[in-house]
């Protein structure tokens, strides 16, 4: 596609539920990378995909996140028994690395969880 | 990847040049200075980066000192749409940590008529 398209838009949760949030990077792109965004803060980083495989998931808050990738593209962002400090917007980001060159970030529009 | 120190807020008037600085003083050799906007509701937008050398595009420039601990970003003609939170980031490509960028908070640019 055109972009990185992120589902759903919006998603509430009851505190307890698990919930599954989706992206589909750029066609192509090796790189992933997962944000969560406070209200009113900066991305705090979550975990990187290389292709297929997390080679950073120091960001997780608990072990009731989880992220996978496995054929290399889409990506899902599962997190088990939602809390309410989980509420947040959830960015998926892409890139292609050019060595030498620097490197840019594609971001989609996010998933905004609500744990009620 | 170093910190970055941004001021919390900006006014620019529109048409004038906006000038956003952003203070990395623990820069390393290999890491770059990258600028991303994001506007309300929507995902943090790339809008340039560089390595030691001053850098333009179409959307902005990038003054970076000799000393590369600090660094300008220079949007030549704010218009209104350009009010967003601006980010200065450093990042290392070095493979064992090329995904983790820290954003901090920003810049909050206002534009006024």
């Amino acid at each position: 596609g055109a972009g990185v398209s992120q589902s759903p838009r919006y998603k509430v949760a009851k505190r307890g539920q698990d919930v599954a949030l989706r992206c589909d990077p750029i066609s192509g792109h090796v790189s992933l990378f997962w944000y969560q965004q406070a209200l009113g803060q900066g991305p705090e980083f979550l975990t990187y995909f290389q292709n297929e495989a997390q080679l950073d998931k120091s960001g997780l808050p608990s072990d009731r996140f989880f992220a996978e990738r496995p054929e290399g593209s889409v990506s899902t962002l599962k997190i088990q028994r939602t809390q309410q400090e989980d509420s947040a917007v959830y960015l998926c980001a892409s890139s292609q690395p050019l060595q030498g060159v620097g490197e840019k970030l594609f971001f989609g529009s996010g998933t905004q969880l609500s744990v009620l | 990847d170093a910190k970055t120190t941004q001021p919390t807020s900006m006014d620019c008037a529109e048409g004038r040049a906006a000038n956003l600085p952003c203070n990395h003083s623990t820069i390393s050799g290999n890491e770059y200075v990258y600028w991303y906007r994001q506007i309300h509701s929507q995902g943090p937008q790339y809008i340039i980066h560089g390595l030691k050398n001053n850098e333009t595009n179409e959307m902005a420039s990038l003054i970076i000192t000799e000393d590369r601990k600090s660094s300008t970003l220079i949007l030549p003609h704010a218009t209104l749409r350009d009010t967003a939170v601006y980010y200065c980031i450093v990042r290392s490509l070095r493979s064992t940590n090329a995904g983790k960028s820290t954003f901090g908070d920003g810049t909050t640019l206002t534009v006024k008529p």
